[in-house]
């Protein structure tokens, strides 16, 4: 199973809005409204941000949303603010019963 | 409060087992499926295994087939992970996590991780 694609990095300044794309397949994201999406700080635990493709868990910040067109999901911050620089990954449920991960993009918020 | 408590890691020499384990609190364990999530050393997350809420249902990523097996006991409110036939790509902070969906698919709740070194 191979890993979902996202970009390595992005950025955006404060008050912007930045979007995230992960890529997959026929298999996997196209396949199924199960993407999630996670944000990771410096040797914390990963924290949900985004299920079912836009369903947000209580308290996360309406600031985030997500998408999905095809094989490809997008992960959207409005409104960016310095603390959400930290590294996301996206994942989706697979046709195997497994999860994949996609690789992590560092979001830097100039 | 919901909490997630890893243990068991350390450091072991390839083809040498460990144990993890997983201990919950603060949610009724047997309603949700559990996940095991791994992240090198300075890489990305990958989804390890998971098991169904009664036990029945398994689930593994390829790499780890046939040398990881998860489990889980209601009574103790925790799940494990017995990982035999380590290898040193097995290197890894091992993270359990609580399945927030059916099928298991996004991790609401996750551990702060035990970190397994396998090296000679």
């Amino acid at each position: 199973q191979s890993a979902l694609t996202q970009p390595a990095s992005v950025s955006g300044s404060p008050g912007q809005s930045i979007t995230i794309s992960c890529t997959g397949t026929s298999s996997d994201v196209g396949r199924y409204n199960y993407v999630s999406w996670y944000q990771q700080y410096p040797g914390k635990a990963p924290k949900l941000m985004i299920y079912d493709v836009s369903n947000r868990p209580s308290g996360v910040s309406n600031r985030f949303s997500g998408s999905k067109s095809g094989n490809t999901a997008s992960l959207t911050i409005s409104g960016l603010q310095d603390e959400d620089e930290a590294d996301y990954y996206c994942s989706s449920y697979t046709s195997s019963t497994t999860v994949v991960f996609g690789g992590g993009t560092k979001l830097t918020v100039l | 409060e919901v909490q997630l408590l890893e243990s068991g890691g350390g450091l072991i020499q390839p083809g040498g087992s460990l144990r993890l384990s997983c201990a919950a609190s603060g949610f009724t364990f047997s309603n949700y499926a559990m996940t095991w999530v791994r992240q090198a050393p300075g890489k990305g997350l990958e989804w390890v295994s998971a098991i169904s809420g009664g036990g029945g249902g398994t689930y593994y990523t390829d790499s780890v087939k046939g040398r990881f097996t998860i489990s889980r006991d209601n009574s103790k409110n925790t799940v494990y992970l017995q990982m035999n036939s380590l290898r040193a790509e097995d290197t890894a902070l091992y993270y359990c996590a609580r399945d927030l969906t059916v099928p298991p698919e996004a991790f609401d709740i996750w551990g702060q991780g035990t970190m397994v070194t396998v090296s000679s």
